[in-house]
C-alpha cells in the first residue's frame, strides 16, 4: 500500500520555464510534507516542507502547494535552471515522527 | 559545519555473512533515522533513534538492527545477507523531534552482496 504517491516517474522542461512536480497521499494523519532533491549516488537534499495547517510555503524560487481536501501537493520551481536536474521526492510523515514516507520520485530534467 | 557522515561509503559483502554501517549526525543532532533504496522499493523506512532509544521501526525482518550511542552516533547492522539487501543505506539527522523537523541525509551507503 503506497501512501505517497507521484505519478510521473519523469519531467522534462525548458530552462526558463516552470517546473510542477505532483504528489498525492492517501493517509489522513499526514501533518507535515517536505520535498527533496537527490543527485545520483548523493543522498537525497532537503528543499522545502508545508504543514498541514498551511496551503502556500515559498522559499525563493520554489513554492509548495498543499490541497488537503484532495490530499496532492505540487512542487513550483520558477524559473527552471539546469542545476535543478535531478530526482524530486515528496515526503510525508506525522506525530512528529521523523519516519519519513517517501513517493517513488520524479526525475526532472531541465533543457537548455 | 559538517553534514551527516556515513562510512563506509562503498561496501561489498558474501551472502550469508553480516555488515555493520556507521552514521555521524551533524553535531547537535539527536535523531537519527536509517532508509534502505532500492530500485524497486525506492525509500523505505528502517529505524529511528532519539536519546538512544528506538522511536520507530519501519517493516523490515529482524535481520535489520540498530543502535545509537550516547555521543547520537548510530549503527546499523544487518545479519545473514541477501542478495535482495544490496542497496544504498542511508542516514538521517534530525535536531529534534516534532512536528516542523527537517531531516539532513548523509552521502549513503552502497551495499553490494554477491
Amino acid at each position: 500500500d503506497q501512501q505517497v504517491k507521484q505519478n510521473s516517474p519523469s519531467l522534462s522542461v525548458q530552462e526558463g520555464r516552470i517546473s510542477i512536480l505532483n504528489c498525492d497521499y492517501t493517509n489522513s494523519m499526514f501533518d507535515y510534507f517536505l520535498w527533496y532533491k537527490k543527485y545520483p549516488a548523493e543522498g537525497p537534499t532537503f528543499l522545502i516542507s508545508i504543514s498541514s495547517i498551511k496551503d502556500k510555503n515559498e522559499d525563493g524560487r520554489f513554492t509548495v502547494f498543499l490541497n488537503k481536501s484532495a490530499k496532492h501537493l505540487s512542487l513550483h520551481i520558477v524559473p527552471s535552471q539546469p542545476g535543478d536536474s535531478a530526482v524530486y521526492f515528496c515526503a510525508a510523515t506525522y506525530q512528529g515522527a521523523q519516519k519519513l514516507v517517501f513517493g517513488q520520485g520524479t526525475r526532472l530534467t531541465i533543457n537548455p | 559545519k559538517a553534514g551527516v557522515t556515513q562510512t563506509p561509503r562503498y561496501l561489498i559483502k558474501t551472502r550469508g555473512q553480516q555488515v555493520t554501517l556507521s552514521c555521524s549526525p551533524i553535531s547537535g543532532h539527536r535523531s537519527v533515522s536509517w532508509y534502505q533504496q532500492t530500485p524497486g522499493q525506492g525509500l523505505q523506512f528502517l529505524f529511528e533513534y532519539f536519546s538512544e532509544t528506538q522511536r520507530n521501526k519501519g517493516n523490515f525482518p529482524g535481520r535489520f538492527s540498530g543502535r545509537q550511542f550516547s555521543n547520537s552516533r548510530s549503527e546499523m547492522n544487518v545479519s545473514t545477507l541477501e542478495l535482495g539487501d544490496s542497496a544504498l543505506y542511508l542516514c538521517a539527522s534530525s535536531l529534534k523531534v516534532g512536528a516542523g523537523t527537517e531531516a539532513f541525509f548523509g552521502q549513503g551507503t552502497r551495499l553490494t552482496v554477491v
